[in-house]
């Protein structure tokens, strides 16, 4: 099936670094969102892209929509130890259907 | 309720045995989805419910699998006969409506171990 390919897998942050993780697609998609998981929660979403070149803040968080429609990005500004989670891209294939990626787990450096 | 409330939080099953995952999706959401996450993987699309109905159930894996929505509000997903690769945790989000997915909520899901 389809899939979306996230990198890096996992990442060490240390508080105050600003932190990167994209995602890239075969196939065009014309909504992508990201979207945080705490452990043992579900998904929350954080940020959604509509229009290709796009950029989106929503707080220290920055994500863009590729201008091919195939890739996603998104940044943390100036980490803290809250951001500590697994963190999803997923782009939207039908009105009910949301293609994730495998996620990026962030970890504190110890 | 405040939330998607799926039960039970986590449930261990022995190979062969039959489980239920039940969802109940926030008051007057009409739009249902289940998702299935295996250990260090994305979600992966099981079936979507509009009120009562089910327009797509191409992500059940097998026949093993089947879902319900009874009232347009609580949701089951059972897995018969289970098997080792059923293990993951089972995820519910819902919607105010059709074509509001970006909306949706996810519940806390079950976390389902086959031994």
């Amino acid at each position: 099936g389809q899939q979306l390919n996230q990198s890096p897998q996992s990442m060490f942050i240390q508080e105050g670094e600003d932190v990167s993780m994209n995602c890239t697609s075969s196939s065009i998609f014309n909504t992508w969102l990201w979207y945080k998981q705490d452990p043992g929660e579900g998904p929350v979403l954080l940020i959604a892209l509509y229009k290709a070149g796009e950029l989106t803040s929503n707080g220290r968080l920055t994500a863009q929509f590729g201008i091919t429609r195939k890739d996603s990005f998104l940044n943390i500004s100036a980490s803290i130890p809250s951001d500590v989670g697994i963190y999803f891209c997923a782009g939207l294939y039908s009105s009910y259907k949301l293609i994730f990626g495998s996620g990026t787990r962030l970890l504190v450096r110890p | 309720g405040a939330g998607v409330s799926q039960s039970p939080s986590n449930k261990v099953t022995e190979k062969g045995k039959d489980v239920e995952l039940r969802c109940d999706p926030i008051s007057g959401h009409t739009a249902l989805y289940w998702y299935r996450q295996s250990l260090g993987q994305g979600l992966e699309f099981l079936i979507y419910f509009q009120g009562n109905s089910a327009p797509d159930k191409s992500g059940l894996p097998s026949d093993r699998f089947s879902a319900e929505r009874t009232g347009g509000s609580v949701s089951t997903l059972t897995i018969q006969r289970t098997q080792q690769e059923d293990s993951a945790v089972y995820l519910c989000a819902s919607s105010l409506g059709p074509r509001s997915l970006t909306e949706a909520f996810f519940g806390q899901g079950t976390r389902l171990t086959v031994v």
